[in-house]
């Protein structure tokens, strides 16, 4: 089965660069999406197709791909960027796949 | 603007069975282009896919669920429903309904989730 893998926690100062890594084989020749969750709130889509964002989503959102990882990166990192971060993609053996999550905190 | 909401006990009894329901407010089931899935998530833990449905009653589901797991799609009350037998307490979590856009770019697959239910929780215990 196909399997994603995050970094558990990733830390980052307010107005930094934070990268957010996925690792699943051959990650680079499928699609990733990223999803944001904050405490008792649902996942919120934030970059679908490796690197596009949905309306509403600021820019200092992106996303890339290739090789092995994908990599979510926010640029100018604020406090209510502070949430958790899944990414996903699609497996012919396993179909949907998450990865683990990672817990961004802004310190 | 599309809604999806959740519906369904929130307490289940081992070895029965779980039974939820997503109502669409907004759009259309019936109008195709989209797949509806259910995901859940145990409580300090990560996402997982349960399975999808579409428009026309097809379904995809966890291999890892797959005998316990009938998704069903009404679309004149434009719900989509998960029924989830033989529960026990590994079943415990939140579970989200969520419309899906399936994208082909280059002969690649693009599967992703736009709009998420708030989640309903549910408890399996006796």
């Amino acid at each position: 089965s196909y399997e994603l893998t995050q970094p558990p926690s990733v830390y980052v100062s307010p107005g930094q660069t934070a990268s957010i890594t996925c690792s699943g084989d051959k990650m680079g020749d499928k699609f990733a999406s990223w999803y944001q969750q904050k405490p008792g709130q649902s996942p919120m889509l934030v970059i679908y197709q490796n690197n596009k964002r949905p309306s509403g989503i600021p820019e200092r959102f992106s996303g890339s791909n290739s090789g092995n990882t994908a990599t979510l990166t926010i640029s100018g990192t604020q406090a209510l960027d502070e949430a958790d971060y899944y990414c996903q993609a699609w497996d012919s053996s396993t179909d949907v796949v998450f990865g683990g999550g990672t817990k961004l905190t802004v310190l | 603007q599309v809604q999806l909401q959740e519906s369904g006990p929130g307490l289940v009894k081992p070895s029965q069975t779980l039974s939820l329901t997503c109502t669409v407010s907004g759009a259309s089931i019936s109008s195709g282009g989209y797949y509806w899935n259910w995901i859940r998530q145990p409580a300090g833990k990560g996402l997982e896919w349960i399975g999808r449905v579409y428009t026309t009653g097809r379904t995809n589901n966890n291999p890892s669920l797959k005998s316990r797991v009938n998704i069903s799609v009404d679309t004149s009350k434009n719900q989509f429903s998960l029924r989830l037998s033989s529960v026990t307490a590994a079943d415990t979590a939140v579970y989200y309904c969520a419309r899906e856009l399936v994208v082909v770019v280059a002969a690649t697959v693009s599967f992703y989730m736009d709009v998420w239910g708030k989640g309903t929780t549910v408890t399996v215990s006796s």
